[in-house]
């Protein structure tokens, strides 16, 4: 089966500055790659999404990069504020799986130090 | 709110006791998720419905689990015996169509389980 790797585990900024967050997954049939944001005690919420026939999204301050040969796809947030402190999960996905299911990597507690 | 929901959002058990859970989609939604998210994971697939059918179970899925859908609307999680590694988070997740490419899944905001 699939299997996502997330680095760094931890990630801490300071206001205004980059933050980027990796990932690696092992099935070459992956091809759609969501990022999800969950506060503390809250729901996964997408923020962006990424499928295997682009190589780069952006949705104002977030972007995400994906390189299909070398299995890994990265996160991009730019300007951070302390509102995007959070647990970000990178996860994929394969339209060739009946169940579409995701497989999530183990997360990034971002902290934005203001 | 329009959002998948869940029920109930907390629930403690004693080793051994029966617990289920409820989640209502997103309205129209065809597909139905469960996941399970224990501390400083990512959430894990256990099964899926397309529309009333159960088409697929994660390994993780033991006999002690069941799930259904009987109308093709919300879904119940069942636990029988718990075991005190049955504590999670379990998150439930619906999506669209089905057909043709992966589509986005819409988080509820998760039962979080304590088995004593």
């Amino acid at each position: 089966g699939e299997n996502v790797e997330q680095h760094p585990s931890t990630l801490s900024v300071q206001e205004g500055d980059s933050a980027v967050i990796k990932c690696t997954y092992s099935d070459s049939a992956s091809n759609y790659f969501p990022w999800y944001k969950q506060e503390l005690g809250k729901r996964p919420q997408l923020i962006i999404d990424i499928r295997s026939n682009v190589g780069e999204k952006k949705d104002q301050r977030i972007a995400v990069t994906l390189n299909k040969t070398a299995k890994h796809f990265s996160l991009h947030i730019t300007e951070t504020q302390p509102e995007d402190s959070a647990v970000y999960f990178c996860a994929a996905s394969s339209d060739q799986t009946g169940a579409n299911n995701l497989f999530f990597g183990t997360g990034t507690r971002l902290t934005v130090i203001p | 709110d329009t959002g998948v929901s869940q029920n109930p959002r907390h629930k403690i058990t004693k080793r051994g006791q029966n617990v289920t859970f409820r989640c209502d989609p997103i309205s129209e939604h065809n597909r139905l998720y469960w996941y399970r998210q224990t501390l400083g994971q990512g959430p894990e697939f256990l099964t899926y419905f397309q529309n009333e059918a159960q088409l697929e179970k994660s390994r993780l899925l033991s006999d002690r689990f069941s799930a259904e859908r009987p109308k093709g609307s919300f879904s119940t999680l069942e636990i029988q015996r718990t075991e005190q590694g049955d504590s999670a988070m379990y998150l439930c997740a619906s999506s669209p169509r089905g057909r043709g490419p992966v589509e986005t899944q819409y988080f509820g905001p998760g039962t979080r389980l304590l088995v004593l």
